[in-house]
């Protein structure tokens, strides 16, 4: 079954910092993957997405998130991190699904930046 | 351009009595779905229509939920006898294909006391 792991429910890096999430899924296929920021008593907003081509793929914010079929993970990094990062953070995978793609969701990594 | 609108935001009702929840999609967006995140945890898929297409109900978690949508227009999910572990977000995504992206709303929290 389809399934999307990401390892840090909470993670908390001081502003001007690297940052790097982690994000492992399972699906059997070429998949779809995705990351999406949701801030508090927001709804989601999408920060990048792979689908094929260059494995190195660049979103909004300055972040960037590189797909690894080796070790079928999908981390999101930025090289340094704002305090208006602070949000948490979910990886999906599209799976298919009787001709259509349904999002599997990791259980979100909340991001905490201090100053 | 307007992005996925949901109404209402917030929604309080006590336990045992229907609500109904909104969603408007971004227009010429085909297929619509429904996610429900309760608290701390990640994002549930419970139903998917496209177009006319007969919708994908797998992920509706019990028979009291239910919804509809006419054509690539709006949709109303609706909790029928609610029970304080239906308390959550309710998120509705609008599909963009190609290239296959789902554009979020803000969501309807919904409280059952």
């Amino acid at each position: 079954a389809q399934s999307v792991t990401q390892p840090d429910i909470h993670i908390t890096v001081s502003e001007g910092a690297s940052l790097e999430l982690r994000c492992n899924y399972s699906y059997g296929a070429t998949p779809y993957l995705f990351w999406y920021v949701q801030s508090p008593g927001q709804g989601l907003q999408l920060l990048l997405k792979y689908f094929s081509g260059d494995t190195l793929v660049q979103g909004i914010k300055g972040f960037e998130a590189e797909f690894k079929r080796s070790q079928s993970s999908f981390n999101l990094r930025k090289p340094s991190v704002h305090w208006s990062d602070a949000a948490e953070y979910f990886c999906a995978v599209a799976a298919r699904t009787g001709g259509y793609n349904k999002l599997i969701f990791g259980a979100g990594t909340r991001l905490a930046v201090h100053p | 351009g307007a992005g996925v609108s949901q109404s209402p935001s917030n929604k309080v009702t006590e336990k045992g009595k229907d609500v109904e929840l909104r969603c408007d999609p971004i227009s010429g967006h085909t297929a619509l779905y429904w996610y429900r995140q309760r608290l701390g945890q990640g994002l549930e898929f419970l139903i998917y229509f496209q177009g006319n297409s007969a919708p994908d109900k797998s992920g509706l978690p019990s028979d009291r939920f239910s919804a509809e949508r006419t054509g690539e227009s709006v949709s109303t999910l609706t909790i029928q006898r609610t029970q304080q572990e239906d308390s959550a977000v309710y998120l509705c995504a609008s599909l963009e294909a190609p290239p296959d992206t789902q554009y979020f709303g803000p969501g309807t929290r919904l409280t059952v006391l």
